[in-house]
């Protein structure tokens, strides 16, 4: 009886390199969302997918970020050329059907990234 | 854009205390969602209200949304330390997305 699964939890990256942040969302879930938590600041929504489709992106931005949720494996945040203010807490979430009227989303651990 | 307003953004109290927080917004919830997160995990969903003027109660966890779903409160009886964490509203915008309040940070002391 798994919940939404993250990982890794923390991870460190230098300036200039490539972080990939996955994500299972919790069994029988088919949409998955993305929220960074910057320091400080509240929850902001990045993207919501289903099964190899991008449904709304735009919280992503628009440079160097990327998001995937392929046919089978866990959903892939992509973030490239990583720079310091990149450094966040990255969740991810998951529901299983178009979120019904009250969109209830589970929530991951988070994965928290540090580039040095 | 939808602005969730959280107060207070602090609150340290003493165990068997009680308090309210509340979430305020600059227009009508289609329906709320209390939150809390604890430090290093991600938030856990507590409640959702969709009714004006509605009132769940969750153990010693108190929530109550506005009659005009605008505005929405939580009150916890007997605060314990194991209450501490970031307590947020979010806001499902109808879109998918949730829209996150600024949070109240909770600290209750033994």
């Amino acid at each position: 009886n798994a919940g939404v699964m993250q990982n890794p939890r923390h991870l460190v990256r230098r300036r200039g390199q490539e972080a990939r942040l996955r994500c299972s969302p919790m069994k029988g879930h088919s949409h998955v969302y993305w929220y960074r938590q910057l320091p400080e600041e509240g929850l902001k929504f990045m993207v919501y997918l289903q099964k190899e489709n991008i449904i709304d992106e735009s919280g992503m931005p628009k440079e160097r970020f990327s998001a995937e949720f392929p046919k089978e494996g866990p959903s892939i945040l992509r973030i490239q050329q990583v720079v310091r203010g990149d450094s966040a807490a990255y969740f991810c979430a998951s529901s299983p059907r178009q979120g019904g009227s009250y969109n209830e989303q589970f929530f991951g651990p988070g994965t928290r990234l540090t580039v040095l | 854009t939808q602005l969730l307003e959280q107060s207070p953004q602090f609150l340290s109290i003493q165990e068997g205390e009680n308090l309210t927080v509340y979430c305020n917004s600059s227009s009508v919830f289609s329906s709320l969602q209390w939150y809390r997160q604890e430090p290093g995990e991600g938030p856990v969903l507590l409640v959702t209200v969709v009714t004006g003027g509605e009132v769940k109660k969750l153990k010693r966890l108190t929530f109550q949304f506005g009659d005009a779903r605008k505005d929405s409160s939580l009150h916890i009886t007997a605060a314990q330390p194991g209450d501490t964490g970031l307590y947020l509203c979010a806001e499902n915008t109808g879109f998918q997305k949730l829209v996150f309040g600024t949070g109240t940070r909770l600290l209750v002391s033994p």
